[in-house]
């Protein structure tokens, strides 16, 4: 089946306690992106990639990190979480256009 | 302004009524425009996607377009109660070779009654 795979689902951490959270998918795609989803404010984008070893800033990088070692795994890293990085993040791909594919969100909270 | 404005709602229907769902925008440049449904607890799922200005007909749903008024539409017929979801409006100035970069409206939740 294709999709995008996100881990952990649900992570409750405390400020400054470093986290990853991975995302992978599993049809060939090009391009992946992050975004995170808070009330009030929609989907904004974190970083993208359109190829391996290919990433740049979206509209709100601050304080997040990415890689892309492999075209199927795009980890999003938080060095030092804090609480306004508390939010639902969502991981996305595509094959090279605009019909992004979306994982099913990670709930972070960051006390 | 806002680059793309979408009334949050919430948004009730009885089921079999005709919905419409709508997003401005104030970019020019925005080529591309998409519609995703979003379920509780899921991620968003793309409904339809056109470019340019124009109609576009899938089943129960229909995507409009009117670039000169910066105004997109969204109208589901015979709605049902697994309508029931978040619509996302989303939008693109990308051409190719560049960031994808979606932005989004807020989205509308609607509820459909049975």
């Amino acid at each position: 089946e294709a999709q995008v795979t996100q881990n952990p689902r649900y992570l409750i951490t405390v400020t400054g306690k470093k986290l990853t959270v991975t995302c992978s998918q599993n049809m060939n795609h090009e391009y992946m992106s992050w975004y995170r989803q808070d009330p009030g404010l929609g989907l904004r984008q974190i970083y993208y990639s359109m190829n391996v070893e290919v990433t740049d800033k979206g509209d709100v990088p601050e304080g997040y990190k990415v890689s892309r070692k492999e075209k199927r795994n795009f980890p999003l890293i938080l060095e030092s979480p804090s609480p306004n990085q508390t939010s639902l993040y969502f991981c996305a791909s595509s094959l090279g256009g605009l019909e992004q594919f979306f994982g099913p969100g990670t709930r972070l909270t960051v006390l | 302004q806002k680059e793309v404005e979408q009334d949050p709602g919430p948004l009730s229907v009885p089921e079999g009524a005709i919905v419409s769902l709508n997003c401005t925008y104030s970019n020019s440049a925005f080529q591309y425009f998409m519609w995703y449904r979003q379920y509780s607890r899921k991620g968003p799922e793309l409904l339809m996607y056109t470019y340019s200005s124009g109609n576009k007909e899938d089943g129960r749903f229909t995507a409009q377009v009117d670039k000169s008024s910066k105004y997109i539409s969204l109208f589901i017929r015979d709605s049902q109660p697994s309508d029931s979801a978040t619509y996302l409006c989303a939008m693109s100035a990308v051409s190719g070779g560049s960031n994808y970069k979606l932005t989004f409206g807020k989205g509308t939740l609607l509820t459909v009654n049975p």
